[in-house]
């Protein structure tokens, strides 16, 4: 199978550096998306690791360690608005589908 | 812009009722897929299509149906909604290597 574990919630405040973790199977996946989704809403891409290492933008970096089925999701300067569901998404390349196997999410409220 | 639309947003209807959701993307991608979301639940695949005229179920059971007849339009349908069809329903597309793109989603309730 392809497990794919996170926490379910976490909080922090505002200016704050929070590190949201996600743990996974290391055999099937070639890659790994983080997206974030506010309530409601459709999520949206943040960013994608298919080699082992740090992926920094802007305010959020993502780490991939490919041997250790291990990333993270780094927010840096947290704002309020920065209070949403992380998920954390394997990606199947070897799939003529190519798809994406999702976590249940991390809730991350962000306090004043 | 690349967009992906899906139409309603939300939904109330009555057990029984025959429905389809819409959604259609403008950025040419041949891969389209439909997830279902429950709250605090990972997306569950439900249909996912190659390409026109090539549509396969997921890897969660749906009672719902789907159809590629153009590369821009993959409709989801039910024939007969139930509450336990409750549920958000999101369509994404996708290109080469990279990720999705996902719609606004539908939030479906059954009555």
């Amino acid at each position: 199978g392809q497990n794919i574990d996170q926490p379910t919630e976490m909080t922090a405040t505002e200016g704050a550096i929070v590190q949201i973790n996600c743990t996974y199977q290391t055999s099937g996946f070639n890659g790994l998306f983080w997206y974030q989704q506010h309530a409601g809403e459709a999520p949206t891409f943040l960013s994608y690791n298919v080699l082992d290492g740090l992926e920094e933008k802007g305010r959020f970096s993502s780490f991939l360690s490919r041997s250790k089925g291990y990333s993270y999701l780094l927010l840096k300067e947290l704002q309020m608005k920065d209070s949403a569901s992380y998920l954390c998404a394997g990606f199947d390349r070897g799939s003529t589908l190519g798809r994406l196997y999702f976590g249940r999410g991390t809730q991350l409220t962000v306090w004043p | 812009e690349a967009d992906i639309y899906q139409t309603p947003r939300y939904l109330v209807i009555g057990t029984g009722k025959k429905i389809t959701l819409e959604c259609s993307q403008t950025m040419g991608h041949d891969k389209m897929y439909w997830y279902q979301q429950d709250p605090g639940m990972e997306l569950h695949l439900i249909h996912y299509s190659y390409g026109v005229n090539s549509t396969e179920k997921g890897d969660l059971s749906s009672e719902s149906t789907v159809s590629r007849i153009r590369t821009e339009h993959f409709p989801l349908t039910l024939e007969s909604a139930r509450p336990s069809h409750t549920s958000q329903y999101l369509c994404a597309s996708r290109e080469g290597n990279y990720g999705y793109t996902f719609g606004s989603g539908t939030r479906l309730t059954v009555v």
